[in-house]
């Protein structure tokens, strides 16, 4: 089954304590990306990732890391998390070909105190 | 910045009606649109898309229609269902940053009995 998945799917921490959050697909996607959610604003992309070792910001990327290091994995570091960032997380991929929709993952849902 | 998505926040239908989730755009260069449907809990799933040469297009009980005179596109779903309750969000895809989705703030369609 083509899927995204995102691991943890809930996460409380405390200002300041480094994580990351997983991300893998299996449908061999060259595109991955960052989403955060927030009621009133909508989906925002943080990062994105157009191949192996190929990354660029988004429109919130304060804050936040990411690295390619495989093409199906794509983790998001938050080094220092504040309570900003508290939020819906969304990871993405699609395929090269322009016109085609992006896969979702189930979201992770952070709390930082 | 430019955006995507004027949405009323919330919908309301009779099961069995006709729904018809409108969003606006304001970048006149965008060539591809999609809308995706976020069950709660879930991340967002793809609906539809289209590509800014066409005006119409229809998949199964769902149809989209896009107006570019006056950057414009909604969503029509036939013979609402209770599974069809969630939030609707519009999408942009554009050319130039293609591998970045540009979201509205969704819609929050329920289905009363």
């Amino acid at each position: 089954e083509a899927q995204v998945t995102q691991n943890p799917r809930y996460l409380i921490t405390v200002t300041g304590k480094k994580l990351t959050v997983t991300c893998s697909q299996n449908m061999n996607h060259e595109y991955m990306s960052w989403y955060r959610q927030d009621p009133g604003l909508g989906l925002r992309q943080i990062y994105y990732s157009m191949n192996v070792e190929v990354t660029d910001k988004g429109d919130v990327p304060e804050g936040y890391k990411v690295s390619r290091k495989e093409k199906r994995n794509f983790p998001l570091i938050l080094e220092s998390p504040s309570p900003n960032q508290t939020s819906l997380y969304f990871c993405a991929s699609h395929a090269s070909n322009l016109n085609t929709e992006a896969f979702f993952g189930q979201g992770t849902r952070l709390t930082v105190v | 910045g430019e955006s995507v998505g004027l949405h009323l926040p919330t919908l309301s239908v009779q099961e069995g009606d006709n729904s018809i989730i409108n969003c606006a755009y304001s970048n006149s260069a965008s060539d591809y649109f999609i809308w995706y449907k976020q069950e709660s809990g879930k991340g967002p799933q793809f609906i539809i898309d289209i590509r800014s040469n066409m005006d119409k297009r229809q998949g199964q009980r769902v149809t989209v229609l896009l107006n570019k005179t006056v950057k414009h596109l909604s969503l029509q779903i036939a013979a609402t269902q209770p599974g069809d309750s969630a939030v609707y969000f519009c999408a942009e895809r554009r050319w130039v940053s293609a591998r970045q989705l540009t979201f509205g703030s969704g819609t929050q369609l329920t289905v009363l009995p």
